[in-house]
């Protein structure tokens, strides 16, 4: 497709539940990267991913958090036992090399209660 | 360790004013840099990308310059109009390899008053 699509728009856990998002990147783009904004401009690098290979891992709370991408298979980012502190909104974006633009999607809100 | 900044917070201007929104970055080997709109519950639409061998580039009514030297790009937007009403983010790579890790700045929020 021409657009990143991102699944839900919405999620609501308790604490301690997992939570899965999910991302189609757009067509033809090799590239996949995910961030949370958890403040109004504060955006945070999780992860890149050049096709199904983790490209930067280096933002990835390790002890929770994982992610993949896989061929002919929507990109997903996993939260296991979720925390108060992941209610955030979870960006995935898409690019078709390092050095073209970035194309986000509109994002999943996640909120942990 | 790449830190991007701008200012001013927040813009208001009647429409039909031109203006520039700041942004200044600290590490000047940079890959290149992004300026995005953000509209509320919205992911980031990318407006312009300078690569670190360009000095500006045009988007209809908007211009974005990239002076290394100094650590400081611009978006110049001309002939404001209400639809222009966002938020504003210039990001740039955390280091000259690029992984897509960006940093962005904390944002511009411009409202054009019609």
């Amino acid at each position: 497709g021409e657009e990143v699509a991102q699944t839900p728009k919405h999620l609501v856990r308790g604490e301690g539940q997992k939570a899965k998002l999910y991302c189609a990147p757009i067509k033809g783009h090799s590239y996949v990267f995910w961030y949370q904004q958890v403040l109004k401009n504060e955006f945070k690098f999780l992860i890149s991913f050049q096709n199904e290979n983790v490209f930067d891992e280096t933002g990835m709370p390790k002890e929770r958090f994982s992610a993949k991408c896989l061929p002919n298979s929507p990109c997903s980012l996993e939260i296991q036992a979720t925390k108060l502190e992941d209610s955030a909104v979870y960006f995935c974006a898409s690019s078709q090399s390092r050095n073209s633009p970035l194309h986000f999607g509109n994002g999943t809100r996640l909120t942990v209660t | 360790k790449q830190e991007v900044t701008q200012i001013p917070a927040a813009l208001s201007v009647p429409e039909g004013e031109n203006l520039v929104l700041n942004c200044s970055f600290t590490d000047s080997a940079i890959y290149n840099l992004q300026w995005f709109r953000q509209d509320p519950g919205k992911g980031l639409t990318s407006l312009l990308l300078i690569q670190s061998s360009q000095r500006e580039q045009t988007s209809g009514r908007l211009n974005a310059s990239l002076d290394k030297s100094s650590g400081r790009s611009t978006l110049y937007i001309a002939a404001s109009q209400p639809g222009d009403s966002a938020t504003y983010l210039c990001a740039a790579p955390q280091s000259s390899s690029n992984t897509g890790k960006l940093i962005f700045g904390q944002g511009t929020t411009l409202q054009v008053k019609p």
